[in-house]
């Protein structure tokens, strides 16, 4: 199906694992992000890319990692999982700039135990 | 830096009231204005936009208009559904394709 993918959904992590986060989208397009999303905190960018590798770091990237080899797929990546990384995480991409806005993911809801 | 203030929720209403969600920017520039969506378990959506001032962006009954005298960008609906209950984010981006987020308004409307 077109559109933007997200797995796992949901995913529960003891505290000092390595967890990657699966993002994949069917358009080709050039810009992809995560965020994540905390009560009280809106949506916080954490990396985002302009194409294949091509990445750069967001307002809160301490803790993750990130690699775009192929146009289509953006994982996440926590090295050593901590409890305030404990959120949801969207991933989103985007066609071009500004205009056309973004298209986001359903989300992954991760606890950090 | 540039950013994004909107109303603190979460906003009760019931059915076939008014809705207004207010949004305040800080930016340097000219950004480009969003709202988007989020409906309970689901990703965000984009709901408007506008790009320029004096713009007005329209979609499923919503209105917001860019105000660049009072940096504004209020989301209104002249009559809400149940249906429209979710959080909903004003955002803005300026000469990059980073979207910087206000913090969400969380709508909850009764039947």
């Amino acid at each position: 199906d077109a559109g933007i993918t997200q797995s796992p959904r949901y995913k529960i992590t003891e505290t000092g694992r390595q967890v990657t986060l699966m993002c994949h989208q069917t358009w080709s397009h050039s810009y992809m992000f995560w965020y994540r999303q905390d009560l009280g905190h809106g949506l916080r960018l954490i990396y985002y890319s302009a194409a294949a590798d091509i990445t750069d770091k967001g307002e809160v990237p301490d803790g993750y990692v990130v690699s775009r080899s192929k146009t289509e797929n953006f994982p996440l990546t926590l090295e050593s999982a901590t409890r305030s990384q404990t959120s949801v995480y969207f991933c989103a991409s985007s066609e071009s700039r500004q205009n056309y806005g973004y298209t986001f993911g359903s989300g992954t809801r991760l606890t950090v135990v | 830096g540039d950013s994004v203030t909107q109303m603190e929720g979460p906003v009760t209403l019931s059915e076939e009231a008014f809705l207004t969600i207010n949004c305040t920017y800080t930016a340097t520039g000219y950004p480009s204005l969003f709202w988007y969506v989020q409906y309970p378990g689901e990703g965000l959506q984009l709901l408007l936009k506008a790009t320029k001032a004096d713009d007005k962006g329209s979609n499923k009954g919503f209105e917001a208009t860019y105000r660049k005298e009072t940096t504004s960008f209020h989301l209104e609906k002249g009559s809400v559904q149940v249906s429209d209950s979710a959080v909903y984010f004003c955002a803005l981006t300026l000469n990059d394709y980073k979207l910087s987020f206000g913090a969400g308004t969380t709508v909850t409307v009764r039947a």
